[in-house]
């Protein structure tokens, strides 16, 4: 069965820093990939979403991902994070002839004042 | 931008209970989606449906759930007899059906189901 990982269970950092959430899903086939966000109360939104073409798509709130297709990888990045991107981060993974997504376990990103 | 929207945001219920969780996914969307989420765990497929049936189902989904769509335009979730480690978020979700087999989904705000 596929899987997604991601590497950080929970990142604290300050304001004005930068961040970077791992992801990697285990299925060699075509993918479609996905990072959502939760905020503390409510429903996931999503991020950013790549289905083809450029590997760097770029999402809302300043967020960008790269995919990188030899090493199964989905990271988030975001150049410098405010106290309001405190939340939790989803990355998903949909196999192109699967309906379901596989989500991973999620990583809490606290950003400290 | 289109929702899909969830009712009730809150249901508490006791052990044994039925419960009906609604859902009214985008219009022009196809697919259906249950998700749940235990507290502090990761988010999990339930059930899948399309054209009035399911179409796929995980091991979490057992006798108790039952999936409808009772009149063409809500999509609803039953646990026939809840039990307490039933209590979590539940997700619905929407997607389109894409020739190009590319395709996102739209989730709705959650039901907090509290089995006590």
């Amino acid at each position: 069965a596929q899987s997604v990982s991601q590497h950080n269970h929970h990142v604290i950092l300050s304001e004005a820093a930068s961040l970077e959430l791992g992801c990697n899903y285990s299925y060699g086939g075509t993918v479609n990939l996905f990072w959502y966000v939760q905020y503390p109360g409510q429903h996931l939104q999503l991020l950013l979403k790549y289905f083809s073409g450029d590997p760097l798509v770029k999402g809302i709130k300043g967020f960008e991902a790269e995919f990188i297709k030899s090493k199964f990888s989905f990271n988030l990045r975001k150049p410098s994070v405010q106290w309001s991107d405190t939340a939790e981060y989803f990355c998903a993974v949909r196999p192109i002839n699967d309906y379901k997504l596989s989500f991973g376990a999620g990583t809490t990103v606290t950003v400290r004042a | 931008e289109p929702e899909v929207t969830q009712t009730p945001s809150h249901q508490v219920t006791q052990m044994g209970q039925e419960v009906i969780l609604r859902c009214v996914p985008i219009s022009n969307h196809l697919y259906f989606y249950w998700y749940r989420q235990i507290l502090g765990q990761k988010v999990e497929f339930l059930v899948s449906f399309y054209n009035n049936e399911i179409s796929e189902k995980s091991e979490i989904f057992d006798d108790q759930f039952s999936v409808e769509r009772p009149d063409g335009s809500n999509f609803t979730l039953k646990i026939r007899s809840t039990k307490l480690e039933d209590s979590a978020m539940y997700f619905c979700a929407s997607s389109e059906v894409s020739q190009s087999f590319n395709y996102g989904y739209t989730f709705g705000s959650g039901t907090r189901l509290t089995v006590v």
